[in-house]
């Protein structure tokens, strides 16, 4: 079955710490996003990426970063820079860079860096 | 300023009652899309329905239903009948044409359906 996988479900950190995380999809979709979620604040946009080797930044990037150089494959590192890095964060991919394509998106990944 | 806002924060029922959830957008474009999404205790986002700016009609799937109408640039979502595996967290979305790579979304309305 076709879908986006994020691993770890689950991750704890040590504060001053870079860790990654993995995001992997099987839908050949173009276009991938990283969100943050937390309480009450709806999604907030990371990075996202329309094609290979190509990124950009999105509403709260700083932080983060991220690389492209597989169609599946769209890992964030969340580094030690990142001033509050304990949240949710979800993976998604798009089949174009249209505003008309829904986001589909994987499992989530809770950080809790403490 | 917040282009998509979802003011019921949580909102209990008891199964078999129908709940409506709202959702106000903003934009200046004429040319927008309009998601709905269930985010399950799982943490997984659904899609659930797109709506693009030119198609005010109603949509009804099943026991879900939603209410279209660009004179309040409401998008709101009916659930009638519900039941206890509707309980998650709804998400409503804004795409504008010209800047597509950026979803808006809502803060979420988190619905509880007691049996």
């Amino acid at each position: 079955d076709g879908g986006i996988t994020q691993s770890p479900k689950y991750l704890f950190r040590k504060e001053g710490q870079n860790v990654t995380l993995s995001c992997e999809q099987n839908l050949n979709h173009d276009a991938m996003y990283w969100y943050r979620q937390d309480p009450g604040q709806g999604l907030r946009l990371i990075y996202y990426s329309q094609i290979v080797n190509d990124f950009q930044k999105g509403d709260i990037a700083e932080g983060y970063s991220v690389s492209r150089e597989k169609k599946e494959s769209f890992p964030l590192t969340v580094t030690s820079a990142q001033k509050n890095p304990t949240a949710f964060y979800l993976c998604a991919s798009s089949i174009s860079d249209s505003s008309n394509s829904p986001l589909h998106f994987g499992n989530g990944t809770r950080l809790t860096v403490t | 300023a917040q282009k998509v806002t979802q003011a019921q924060t949580e909102i209990s029922v008891v199964e078999k009652e129908d709940v409506t959830l709202d959702c106000v957008y903003e934009t200046r474009d004429t040319t927008y899309y309009l998601f709905w999404y269930k985010q399950p205790p799982s943490g997984e986002l659904v899609f659930l329905i797109r709506r693009n700016s030119f198609d005010e009609q109603n949509e009804i799937s099943g026991r879900y239903s939603w209410n279209f109408q660009k004179s309040t640039s409401s998008f709101n979502f009916t659930i009638t009948a519900s039941q206890v595996v509707d309980s998650a967290v709804y998400f409503c979305a804004l795409s504008e044409i010209y800047n597509f790579n950026k979803f808006y979304f809502g803060s979420g309305t988190k619905l509880n359906v007691k049996p």
